[in-house]
């Protein structure tokens, strides 16, 4: 089946300016979570979406992000007044509910570049 | 919270010779350990893992190990490829309601052939 898509693929915004990065996850992962990978570095965990849970906030870096997840499916992260250290490439992935299986999967990715 | 090292940052291998990247995890409530592999500009993708209650897994060419006492884990691939060359990630969960991964910096693996 299909797996986890994330659009856009690219985005070029300017300082100051908001932005929306949307992700599907695959079909029945009631498990989403939000990555975050500077040039050359590591993932850095941002939040995750579990079922109807209140999600776990506690990777964000500030309270210009914030995240939110319709009916239990697609998720957006938005990045209010986006800042040049903000540039990035932003994961998404999704897994499988608790006691079914770890695995997360990667979506392909936002890379966000901030002027 | 979780703190993940790992190392070397970049390994170069002869094709044909065995690839050992190395990680240490701090949390010991940590039970869930996968590997995945990131070719440039591409997805992080699974590629073995391992769970807290055994202490090895193969898989083909890679194989995994876990000492739980020592907080530590390492990635085998032998009879390595051209193909096998990209960033290696190690990583760490809690599991239950913390599943989020804590991730290592990565390794730069090439193969020269």
């Amino acid at each position: 089946g299909a797996g986890v898509s994330q659009s856009p693929s690219n985005k070029v915004t300017e300082k100051g300016k908001d932005v929306e990065l949307r992700c599907d996850p695959i079909s029945g992962h009631t498990a989403l979570y939000w990555y975050r990978q500077s040039l050359g570095q590591g993932l850095e965990f941002l939040i995750y979406f579990q079922g109807n849970s209140a999600p776990d906030k506690s990777g964000l870096p500030s309270d210009r992000f914030s995240a939110e997840r319709t009916g239990g499916s697609v998720s957006t992260l938005t990045i209010q007044r986006t800042q040049q250290e903000d540039s990035a490439v932003y994961l998404c992935a999704s897994s499988l509910g608790p006691g079914t299986g770890e695995t997360q999967y990667f979506g392909p990715g936002t890379r966000l570049l901030v002027l | 919270g979780e703190n993940v090292e790992q190392h070397p940052s970049t390994l170069s291998v002869q094709e044909g010779d065995s690839a050992v990247i190395k990680c240490t995890y701090s949390d010991s409530a940590s039970n869930y350990f996968p590997w995945y592999k990131q070719e440039l500009g591409k997805r992080p993708q699974l590629i073995i893992d391992i769970r807290s209650n055994v202490g090895e897994k193969k898989d083909q060419r890679i194989a995994v190990t876990l000492n739980k006492t020592a907080k530590h884990f390492s990635l085998h691939i032998t009879e390595t490829q051209p193909e096998d060359s990209a960033v290696y990630f190690c990583a760490a969960s809690r599991g239950g309601s913390a599943r989020q991964l804590t991730f290592g910096s990565g390794t730069q693996l090439t193969v020269l052939p």
